[in-house]
Protein backbone atom coordinates (compact mmCIF):
# COMPACT_ATOMS: atom_id res chain seq x y z
CA UNK A 1 0.00 0.00 0.00
CA UNK A 2 1.42 3.82 -0.90
CA UNK A 3 1.60 5.68 2.15
CA UNK A 4 3.75 7.79 4.19
CA UNK A 5 4.79 6.71 7.73
CA UNK A 6 5.67 8.84 10.39
CA UNK A 7 6.63 7.85 13.71
CA UNK A 8 6.14 8.18 16.91
CA UNK A 9 2.51 9.33 16.36
CA UNK A 10 2.46 10.84 20.19
CA UNK A 11 5.33 12.14 21.77
CA UNK A 12 5.37 14.47 24.98
CA UNK A 13 8.81 15.40 26.06
CA UNK A 14 11.35 18.09 28.07
CA UNK A 15 12.83 21.23 27.45
CA UNK A 16 16.14 20.96 25.71
CA UNK A 17 15.92 17.04 25.44
CA UNK A 18 16.79 16.36 22.10
CA UNK A 19 14.22 13.95 19.76
CA UNK A 20 13.85 12.81 16.34
CA UNK A 21 10.29 12.26 13.85
CA UNK A 22 10.87 9.57 11.23
CA UNK A 23 9.54 10.06 8.00
CA UNK A 24 9.47 7.20 5.39
CA UNK A 25 7.42 6.98 1.95
CA UNK A 26 7.12 3.97 0.07
CA UNK A 27 6.21 5.81 -3.33
CA UNK A 28 9.49 6.35 -4.68
CA UNK A 29 8.80 10.23 -4.25
CA UNK A 30 11.48 12.91 -4.78
CA UNK A 31 9.83 16.18 -3.05
CA UNK A 32 9.50 15.27 0.64
CA UNK A 33 8.38 18.30 3.22
CA UNK A 34 7.45 18.85 6.83
CA UNK A 35 4.97 20.58 8.03
CA UNK A 36 3.63 21.96 11.40
CA UNK A 37 0.01 22.66 11.99
CA UNK A 38 -0.81 25.05 14.66
CA UNK A 39 -4.84 26.74 15.49
CA UNK A 40 -5.59 29.62 13.38
CA UNK A 41 -2.63 29.47 12.04
CA UNK A 42 -2.93 26.83 9.86
CA UNK A 43 -0.25 24.82 7.84
CA UNK A 44 3.30 25.95 7.42
CA UNK A 45 6.42 24.44 6.06
CA UNK A 46 9.20 23.94 8.16
CA UNK A 47 11.81 22.41 5.56
CA UNK A 48 11.34 20.38 2.40
CA UNK A 49 13.65 18.23 0.03
CA UNK A 50 13.30 18.18 -3.46
CA UNK A 51 15.89 15.18 -3.89
CA UNK A 52 18.41 13.13 -2.24
CA UNK A 53 21.03 15.24 -0.30
CA UNK A 54 18.62 18.81 -1.35
CA UNK A 55 17.00 20.12 1.56
CA UNK A 56 15.97 23.85 1.41
CA UNK A 57 14.10 25.75 4.28
CA UNK A 58 10.39 26.59 4.34
CA UNK A 59 8.45 29.01 6.26
CA UNK A 60 9.45 28.48 10.04
CA UNK A 61 12.48 26.71 10.41
CA UNK A 62 14.11 28.02 13.10
CA UNK A 63 15.14 25.25 15.46
CA UNK A 64 14.76 22.38 13.22
CA UNK A 65 16.61 20.25 11.21
CA UNK A 66 16.45 17.81 8.68
CA UNK A 67 18.38 15.47 6.54
CA UNK A 68 17.75 13.28 3.19
CA UNK A 69 20.37 10.65 2.48
CA UNK A 70 17.85 8.26 1.74
CA UNK A 71 14.95 9.21 -1.21
CA UNK A 72 12.38 7.39 1.31
CA UNK A 73 13.09 8.89 4.63
CA UNK A 74 13.11 12.66 5.56
CA UNK A 75 13.48 12.84 9.18
CA UNK A 76 12.53 15.77 10.97
CA UNK A 77 15.04 16.54 14.09
CA UNK A 78 14.57 18.99 17.03
CA UNK A 79 17.98 19.58 18.99
CA UNK A 80 16.79 21.13 21.81
CA UNK A 81 13.01 21.65 21.74
CA UNK A 82 11.33 24.80 23.58
CA UNK A 83 7.58 24.57 24.47
CA UNK A 84 6.83 27.10 21.19
CA UNK A 85 7.20 23.65 19.18
CA UNK A 86 4.27 21.83 20.41
CA UNK A 87 2.11 21.39 16.87
CA UNK A 88 1.13 18.90 15.32
CA UNK A 89 3.61 17.89 12.47
CA UNK A 90 3.09 16.59 9.03
CA UNK A 91 5.36 14.72 6.98
CA UNK A 92 4.46 14.79 2.82
CA UNK A 93 6.17 13.19 -0.06
CA UNK A 94 5.57 13.88 -3.73
CA UNK A 95 6.66 12.88 -7.27
CA UNK A 96 7.93 16.08 -9.09
CA UNK A 97 9.78 13.84 -12.34
CA UNK A 98 12.48 16.68 -12.14
CA UNK A 99 10.43 19.50 -12.53
CA UNK A 100 11.40 22.17 -10.45
CA UNK A 101 7.91 22.76 -9.17
CA UNK A 102 5.94 20.46 -7.31
CA UNK A 103 3.05 20.19 -9.21
CA UNK A 104 1.66 16.64 -8.48
CA UNK A 105 -0.64 16.22 -5.06
CA UNK A 106 1.00 15.72 -1.53
CA UNK A 107 0.50 12.52 0.24
CA UNK A 108 0.66 13.35 3.23
CA UNK A 109 1.58 10.82 6.67
CA UNK A 110 -0.96 10.53 9.89
CA UNK A 111 0.55 13.61 11.66
CA UNK A 112 3.04 13.33 14.71
CA UNK A 113 1.45 15.18 17.98
CA UNK A 114 4.33 16.83 19.93
CA UNK A 115 3.95 18.28 23.26
CA UNK A 116 7.07 19.63 24.85
CA UNK A 117 7.11 20.43 28.48
CA UNK B 1 6.89 35.42 -2.26
CA UNK B 2 3.80 33.77 -2.09
CA UNK B 3 0.43 34.06 -0.30
CA UNK B 4 -2.52 32.45 -0.03
CA UNK B 5 -5.63 33.92 1.54
CA UNK B 6 -8.61 32.07 3.13
CA UNK B 7 -10.31 34.97 4.65
CA UNK B 8 -13.09 32.95 5.89
CA UNK B 9 -12.04 31.42 9.21
CA UNK B 10 -15.35 29.65 10.05
CA UNK B 11 -18.71 28.68 8.35
CA UNK B 12 -21.68 27.39 9.53
CA UNK B 13 -24.40 26.43 7.28
CA UNK B 14 -27.24 23.73 7.01
CA UNK B 15 -27.20 20.78 5.42
CA UNK B 16 -28.19 20.69 1.56
CA UNK B 17 -27.79 24.46 1.64
CA UNK B 18 -24.73 25.31 -1.06
CA UNK B 19 -21.78 26.90 0.02
CA UNK B 20 -18.22 28.66 -1.04
CA UNK B 21 -15.41 28.85 0.15
CA UNK B 22 -12.47 31.66 -1.27
CA UNK B 23 -9.32 31.19 -1.83
CA UNK B 24 -6.99 34.45 -2.59
CA UNK B 25 -3.54 33.86 -4.02
CA UNK B 26 -0.75 36.34 -4.86
CA UNK B 27 2.32 35.32 -6.80
CA UNK B 28 4.64 37.03 -9.21
CA UNK B 29 4.93 33.54 -11.03
CA UNK B 30 3.25 32.99 -14.66
CA UNK B 31 3.60 29.02 -14.05
CA UNK B 32 1.84 27.80 -10.96
CA UNK B 33 -0.41 25.28 -8.89
CA UNK B 34 -3.36 25.24 -6.97
CA UNK B 35 -4.35 22.96 -4.89
CA UNK B 36 -7.39 22.35 -2.14
CA UNK B 37 -7.36 19.76 0.95
CA UNK B 38 -9.54 18.57 3.02
CA UNK B 39 -8.91 17.94 6.74
CA UNK B 40 -11.71 15.73 8.02
CA UNK B 41 -12.54 15.90 12.03
CA UNK B 42 -10.48 12.49 11.46
CA UNK B 43 -7.14 14.92 10.77
CA UNK B 44 -5.70 13.44 8.13
CA UNK B 45 -5.19 15.68 5.02
CA UNK B 46 -6.84 14.54 1.34
CA UNK B 47 -5.98 15.86 -1.99
CA UNK B 48 -9.07 17.27 -3.48
CA UNK B 49 -8.41 18.96 -6.85
CA UNK B 50 -5.22 20.62 -8.41
CA UNK B 51 -5.01 23.22 -11.34
CA UNK B 52 -2.17 24.72 -13.42
CA UNK B 53 -1.93 28.31 -14.08
CA UNK B 54 -2.54 27.31 -17.83
CA UNK B 55 -5.96 26.44 -17.48
CA UNK B 56 -8.83 28.51 -16.31
CA UNK B 57 -11.33 25.91 -16.88
CA UNK B 58 -13.69 25.00 -14.04
CA UNK B 59 -13.98 21.61 -12.70
CA UNK B 60 -16.81 19.88 -11.82
CA UNK B 61 -16.96 16.53 -9.55
CA UNK B 62 -19.96 15.76 -7.94
CA UNK B 63 -21.19 18.02 -5.54
CA UNK B 64 -17.61 19.85 -5.50
CA UNK B 65 -16.76 22.56 -8.22
CA UNK B 66 -13.99 24.76 -8.61
CA UNK B 67 -13.71 27.97 -10.01
CA UNK B 68 -10.59 29.37 -11.28
CA UNK B 69 -9.88 32.89 -12.30
CA UNK B 70 -6.80 34.42 -12.92
CA UNK B 71 -8.15 37.92 -13.69
CA UNK B 72 -9.05 38.52 -9.87
CA UNK B 73 -6.23 35.53 -8.20
CA UNK B 74 -8.82 33.30 -7.25
CA UNK B 75 -9.44 30.10 -6.46
CA UNK B 76 -12.86 28.82 -5.53
CA UNK B 77 -14.22 25.89 -4.03
CA UNK B 78 -18.09 25.68 -4.15
CA UNK B 79 -19.73 22.39 -1.97
CA UNK B 80 -23.59 22.31 -3.45
CA UNK B 81 -26.10 20.52 -1.72
CA UNK B 82 -23.75 20.51 1.83
CA UNK B 83 -23.74 17.28 3.55
CA UNK B 84 -22.94 16.32 7.44
CA UNK B 85 -19.93 14.69 6.32
CA UNK B 86 -18.13 17.74 4.47
CA UNK B 87 -17.72 18.88 7.91
CA UNK B 88 -14.00 19.62 7.78
CA UNK B 89 -11.30 21.99 7.88
CA UNK B 90 -10.16 23.38 4.23
CA UNK B 91 -7.18 24.50 3.02
CA UNK B 92 -5.95 26.07 -0.89
CA UNK B 93 -2.48 25.74 -1.41
CA UNK B 94 0.07 27.62 -4.28
CA UNK B 95 2.87 26.07 -5.37
CA UNK B 96 5.33 27.83 -7.77
CA UNK B 97 9.46 28.31 -8.32
CA UNK B 98 11.28 30.99 -6.45
CA UNK B 99 12.56 34.21 -7.68
CA UNK B 100 16.19 32.52 -8.47
CA UNK B 101 14.31 29.82 -10.74
CA UNK B 102 14.55 27.36 -8.36
CA UNK B 103 12.28 25.30 -6.65
CA UNK B 104 10.37 26.66 -3.98
CA UNK B 105 8.08 24.75 -1.35
CA UNK B 106 4.03 24.75 -0.82
CA UNK B 107 2.29 27.92 0.88
CA UNK B 108 -0.61 26.56 2.79
CA UNK B 109 -3.74 29.40 3.93
CA UNK B 110 -4.70 29.20 7.14
CA UNK B 111 -7.78 26.81 6.22
CA UNK B 112 -11.53 27.44 6.63
CA UNK B 113 -13.44 25.38 9.44
CA UNK B 114 -16.71 24.24 7.75
CA UNK B 115 -19.78 23.03 9.69
CA UNK B 116 -22.57 21.43 8.23
CA UNK B 117 -25.49 21.84 10.87
CA UNK B 118 -28.27 18.56 10.30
Amino acid sequence: EAQVTQNPRYLITVTGKKLTVTCSQNMNHEYMSWYRQDPGLGLRQIYYSMNVEVTDKGDVPEGYKVSRKEKRNFPLILESPSPNQTSLYFCASSTTSGSLIVYNEQFFGPGTRLTVL
Amino acid sequence: AQKVTQAQTEISVVEKEDVTLDCVYETRDTTYYLFWYKQPPSGELVFLIRRNSFDEQNEISGRYSWNFQKSTSSFNFTITASQVVDSAVYFCALSESNSGGGADGLTFGKGTHLIIQP
